[in-house]
């Protein structure tokens, strides 16, 4: 099993681009997540999904969009970057509330 | 009051030694508590998952003390290659179904 996967892994953006990054999953989970990680704030989650067709907002969601149309795959958009919005994106997966998750390799972004 | 606080470190012990992390939370709701290891630009891994008072592995302990609202995480006989960042995690939320980071304590071993 590939577990979590995410693409692209390196991205620069110019302010004003869009981009979506995908993450996917084989481990059936009902959970995914996206976060994004600074230095100094640690992991600050972004949307969640409880399964396929649902989302909703995290701590952070401003400037994001999301979309679940597969359980496997779970979707962050960025639909006019911004400086700010330079990160390193994760995303997560669990079986169930409060359970552990695991994390894909991340996705390091630049926006100039 | 952060929902979940770390001492940032870095934690700078040679080789052989016994290292402890703290870790405070602050919903005395949470029922789910976990230590991540973080190594540079890396995803973080799962370490250990503490749902009741403790869990050990191998070398490493995890205790939970929900009346002062901690978790711990003790290295004994620490390892160059247990240099990391070492993240806690919380579970959150209505459903707690979402998990709240620590920022984070940096472990560097030295020989």
């Amino acid at each position: 099993n590939a577990g979590v996967t995410q693409t692209p892994k390196f991205r620069v953006l110019k302010t004003g681009q869009s981009m979506t990054l995908l993450c996917a999953q084989d481990m059936n989970h009902e959970y995914m997540y996206w976060y994004r990680q600074d230095p100094g704030m640690g992991l600050r989650l972004i949307h969640y999904s409880v399964g396929e067709g649902t989302t909703a907002k995290g701590e952070v969601p401003d400037g994001y969009n999301v979309s679940r149309l597969k359980k496997q795959n779970f979707l962050l958009g960025l639909e006019s970057a911004a400086p700010s919005q330079t990160s390193v994106y994760f995303c997560a997966s669990s079986t169930a509330q409060g359970t552990e998750q695991y994390f894909g390799p991340g996705t390091r972004l630049t926006v100039t | 009051r952060k929902e979940v606080e770390q001492d940032p470190g870095p934690f700078n012990v040679p080789e052989g030694a016994t290292v402890a992390f703290n870790c405070t939370y602050s919903n005395s709701a949470s029922q789910s508590f976990f230590w991540y290891r973080q190594d540079c630009r890396k995803e973080p891994k799962l370490l250990m998952s503490v749902y009741s008072s403790g869990n050990e592995d191998g070398r490493f302990t995890a205790q939970l003390n929900r009346a002062s609202q901690y978790i711990s995480l003790l290295i004994r006989d620490s390892k160059l290659s247990d240099s990391a960042t070492y993240l806690c995690a919380v579970n959150e939320g209505e459903y707690g179904n979402k998990l709240v980071f620590g920022a984070g304590t940096i472990l560097r071993v030295k020989s």
